[in-house]
């Protein structure tokens, strides 16, 4: 089956460094989309990014299809961006009713002051 | 605001007890999804829906039964809780097809089997 790689498994920065976290991928993915969960547990969306480069706020994520791998960067780190970093993809084809994410086992970050 | 909730968010049940796990989103989604968490493995499905009325299994649905009696409620039911079930359980839901994955998560409920 689809596997998901995310790389480092942990990465401990000073505050206003940026941070470079990756995603491999076994198959062709068309859709990937980057989650944080909290060191509470909740899960959030950050960005969806299938191809291609894509921005919001301090994260900017690039995407290259043909070689199976995402990168999200985080500029600026900052002690809230602490937690953990999850990579997820739908492979194969988007179904019309159910479209199947599979996720990597995270990247966790920790940020000092 | 639209919301994915879970309830109860700690559980301890003991071996062979029956569990239910409930999740209400105020999204109006179709689909709704049970994952579990446990370390080193990232989220794993476990069982999803189309819509009221719908189950399917996921990639580990053994040990494990859903319940979708409405649009807003998914249910994950344990018939005879074992240890190897203890984990953190998430409930989310998504927008059905258009190419869309996105996915929208409760706040995960933790549950220890002794």
């Amino acid at each position: 089956g689809q596997q998901v790689q995310q790389s480092p498994a942990s990465l401990v920065l000073q505050e206003g460094e940026n941070a470079e976290l990756q995603c491999n991928f076994s198959s062709t993915a068309t859709q990937l989309q980057w989650f944080y969960q909290s060191p509470g547990g909740s899960l959030v969306s950050l960005l969806s990014n299938p191809s291609g480069t894509k921005h919001t706020g301090r994260l900017t994520s690039t995407t290259v299809t043909k070689e199976r791998r995402s990168s999200l960067h985080i500029s600026s780190s900052q002690t809230t961006d602490s937690g953990t970093y999850l990579c997820a993809i739908v492979g194969g084809m988007l179904s019309g009713s159910f479209n199947k994410l599979t996720f990597g086992a995270g990247t966790r970050l920790a940020v000092c002051p | 605001e639209a919301a994915v909730t879970q309830s109860p968010r700690n559980k301890v049940a003991v071996t062979g007890g029956k569990v239910t796990l409930s999740c209400n989103q105020t999204n109006n989604h179709n689909n709704m999804y049970w994952y579990r968490q446990d370390t080193g493995h990232g989220l794993r499905l476990i069982h999803y829906s189309y819509g009221a009325g719908s189950t399917e299994k996921g990639d580990i649905p053994d040990g494990y039964k859903a319940s979708r009696p409405s649009q807003e409620n998914f249910s994950l039911i344990l018939e005879l809780a074992t240890p190897s079930q203890t984990s953190v359980y998430f409930c989310a839901s998504g927008v059905k097809g258009g190419g869309y994955a996105e996915q929208f998560f409760g706040p995960g409920t933790r549950l220890t089997v002794l």
